[in-house]
């Protein structure tokens, strides 16, 4: 039953503490996305990845870094540099380019302490 | 610069009737439009896409219009039912190097029993 996990459904963060959240897919799919969604602001994206050891900058990467070691994981870091990390981050993937259909996770929300 | 804009935070209709959800975009390079179901605390779900040689798709229930002149596309789910009462996001995307999924900020779609 290929889709898209995401893990944990909830996570607490510290402040000043690093967190990292998981995306696995195993729908083959080579390109792999996350955003991040807050009240009545849609979905932003933070970062994609099209291939395996490259990912490029969305429209709000600060304060967040990822990695893409393998075609089915593109983990998300959520470092100390991210000041308002409250939110309920997506991630998703799409066949092979950002301006497909693109599938979804069942989300992250993450709190602050 | 909000290029996919959808203009009515939410709506309300009867079990049975017609919901209408409009979009309206911005970026006549536009070609491809998605849109989008989510339910509180879940990753969204693909509904339907329309590419712009076409002007009418109907999957079931849903069929979405797209009228290119006026920059417009519209969602139609008939029958409504209670079960379609979630977030509504529009997309879109075009043809071309770079291009990503645009998301509109979402229609909160309430269906009364």
């Amino acid at each position: 039953d290929g889709g898209i996990t995401q893990s944990p459904k909830y996570l607490f963060r510290k402040e000043g503490q690093n967190v990292t959240l998981s995306c696995e897919q195993n729908l083959n799919h080579d390109a792999m996305y996350w955003y991040r969604q807050d009240p009545g602001q849609g979905l932003r994206l933070i970062y994609y990845s099209q291939i395996v050891n490259d990912f490029q900058k969305g429209d709000i990467a600060e304060g967040y870094s990822v990695s893409r070691e393998k075609k089915e994981s593109f983990p998300l870091t959520v470092t100390s540099a991210q000041k308002n990390p409250t939110a309920f981050y997506l991630c998703a993937s799409s066949l092979s380019t950002p301006k497909e259909t693109q599938y979804f996770g069942p989300g992250t929300r993450l709190l602050v302490l | 610069d909000q290029q996919v804009k959808q203009n009515s935070p939410s709506l309300s209709v009867q079990e049975g009737r017609i919901s209408i959800l409009n979009c309206d975009y911005t970026n006549s390079m536009f070609d491809y439009f998605l849109w989008y179901k989510k339910y509180p605390a879940e990753g969204p779900t693909f509904l339907i896409s329309i590419s712009s040689i076409k002007d009418k798709n109907e999957d079931g229930r849903f069929t979405v219009f797209l009228n290119k002149s006026a920059k417009h596309l519209s969602l139609h789910i008939v029958p409504s039912q209670p079960g379609d009462s979630a977030v509504y996001f529009c997309a879109a995307s075009y043809t071309g190097a770079n291009s990503k999924l645009t998301f509109g900020k979402g229609i909160t779609l309430s269906v009364r029993p």
